[in-house]
């Protein structure tokens, strides 16, 4: 009963180095998002995919690439890591229209 | 550009009290709605859909006020495990984003 899985669950990084999270789903859902969680900011969408092969721009996307090549899969990388970065990371996948179920996120520091 | 507004709290109730938040959402065509729980540095976890005719599970009660553009949601008799952080959510018609809330934190006290 995996649901959606996110790894890894801890990271730092050195400033200006590059990582990619993982994350994966096992319900079908074509509807796969990226959030960063910080103090007194909430959720904030980075990126989102309504499907393989579609991707688009969230509210916050500088600094991040995503790709879906299949239904599974959407893994965000940071190119260059800033101090600004630093965050904890939220994947998560929904039928349309429908609750979205999250992994457990990643907390990501970048020094 | 989209917003829901939740009162961030904190809201220190004892156990057994019944408690009750609010949320406010701007996007008319708003679809679906949903109540959301977050602990500490946890995910966030679907507590429950929120439906035109308001639904109920067990100690919870959500509400939908389409003319006022609010949902609420009603927690009755207090338990200290209910102590978290409550995420509003909703999406609008036809779309797969889902805007979220801030939250407002709950403490439940001895």
């Amino acid at each position: 009963n995996a649901g959606v899985t996110q790894t890894p669950k801890f990271q730092v990084l050195k400033t200006g180095q590059s990582m990619t999270l993982q994350c994966a789903q096992d319900m079908n859902h074509e509807y796969m998002s990226w959030y960063r969680q910080d103090p007194g900011m909430g959720l904030r969408l980075i990126h989102y995919s309504v499907g393989a092969g579609i991707t688009d721009q969230g509210e916050v996307p500088n600094g991040y690439n995503v790709s879906r090549s299949t239904t599974e899969d959407f893994p965000l990388r940071l190119l260059s890591a800033a101090p600004s970065q630093t965050s904890v990371y939220f994947c998560a996948s929904s039928y349309g229209g429908g609750a979205a179920f999250f992994g457990q996120g990643t907390r990501l520091t970048v020094v | 550009r989209k917003e829901v507004e939740q009162d961030p709290g904190p809201f220190n109730v004892p156990e057994g009290a019944t408690v009750a938040f609010n949320c406010t959402y701007s996007n008319s065509a708003s679809q679906s709605f949903f109540w959301y729980r977050q602990d500490c540095r946890k995910e966030p976890k679907l507590l429950m859909s929120v439906y035109s005719s308001g639904n109920e599970d067990g100690r919870f009660t959500a509400q939908l006020n389409r003319a006022s553009q609010y949902i609420s949601l009603l927690i009755r008799d207090s338990k200290l495990s209910d102590s978290a952080t409550y995420l509003c959510v909703e999406s609008g018609a036809g779309s797969y984003q889902l805007t979220f809330g801030k939250g407002t934190k709950l403490s439940v006290i001895p």
